[in-house]
C-alpha cells in the first residue's frame, strides 16, 4: 500500500545552522506533498507544501524540493532558531485517493543554543 | 475565523466502555477527516467525509469504530467496547472542498486514554 518513509527520526543542530529532513513515497500517483510542524501537545500545522508540477518551493527560511523520478522530497530549514524546535511530518497525497494524506513517522528537531 | 475545534480535549475511560469524540470543522468546509496519532508516530487516516457521506472509511481499524456527520458540519467519532490499544490522540481536520491539493487544517485533538 501507500507508504511514506521519513528520516532522520531525530535531528539536533546548532542554532543558526541548517536542518534537512528527507522523505520518500511509494505511490507514483502522489501529486501533493505537505509538511506539518507539531509542537509538543499542539495540533499539526502546515508550514509549506509542494505540488507535483513544481520541483522546488521556498518561503523565507523554509524550502522544499521534490524529485518525482526518485520519489524523494526534502525540507530545508536555514538559519535555524530556537522556535524551530518541534516534530516535523512529511506527507503525501495521491490524486487517485484524494481523501487521505499519508504521513511519515516524524522528525524531532532540536535546536541547540 | 475560528479553526477546527474538538471536544473533549481529554477523555479517560475504562476498557469495554463506549466513547464519543466530537469535531467542529471550519465553517464552510465540506470535507472532514479523522486521524489517529499514537505516541511518536504520524497521524494515521481513519475516515473522510464529503458533506454528510463517508466517502472513504478504509482507515477504520475494525467495526468498533464508527463516525457520522448527519448535517454535513459537526462530526462524531464513536468507539464501542474500547480497548487499551485504542489509547491515542484522535485528530480531526477539515478542508474547503476535499480536493487533492486542498490544505487540511487540524484541530487540537482529543487524547483518549483507555484504562
Amino acid at each position: 500500500g501507500e507508504n511514506v518513509e521519513q528520516h532522520p527520526s531525530t535531528l539536533s543542530v546548532q542554532e543558526g545552522d541548517s536542518a534537512v529532513i528527507k522523505c520518500t513515497y511509494s505511490d507514483s500517483a502522489s501529486n501533493y506533498f505537505p509538511w506539518y510542524k507539531q509542537e509538543l501537545g499542539k495540533r499539526p500545522q502546515l508550514i509549506i507544501d509542494i505540488r507535483s508540477n513544481v520541483g522546488e518551493k521556498k518561503d523565507q527560511r523554509i524550502a522544499v524540493t521534490l524529485n518525482k523520478t526518485a520519489k524523494h522530497f526534502s525540507l530545508h530549514i536555514t538559519e535555524t532558531q530556537p522556535e524551530d524546535s518541534a516534530v516535523y511530518f512529511c506527507a503525501a497525497r495521491s490524486y487517485s485517493s484524494a481523501s487521505k494524506i499519508i504521513f511519515g513517522s516524524g522528525t524531532r528537531l532540536s535546536i541547540r543554543p | 475565523g475560528a479553526g477546527v475545534s474538538q471536544t473533549p480535549s481529554n477523555k479517560v475511560t475504562e476498557k469495554g466502555k463506549y466513547v464519543e469524540l466530537r469535531c467542529d470543522p471550519i465553517s464552510g468546509h465540506t470535507a472532514l477527516y479523522w486521524y489517529r496519532q499514537s505516541l511518536g508516530q504520524g497521524p494515521e487516516f481513519l475516515i473522510y467525509f464529503q458533506g454528510t457521506g463517508a466517502a472513504d472509511d478504509s482507515g477504520l481499524p475494525n467495526d468498533r469504530f464508527f463516525a457520522v456527520r448527519p448535517e454535513g458540519s459537526v462530526s462524531t467519532l464513536k468507539i464501542q467496547r474500547t480497548e487499551r490499544g485504542d489509547s491515542a490522540v484522535y485528530l480531526c481536520a477539515s478542508s474547503l472542498r476535499g480536493q487533492s491539493t486542498d490544505t487540511q487544517y487540524f484541530g487540537p485533538g482529543t487524547r483518549l486514554t483507555v484504562l
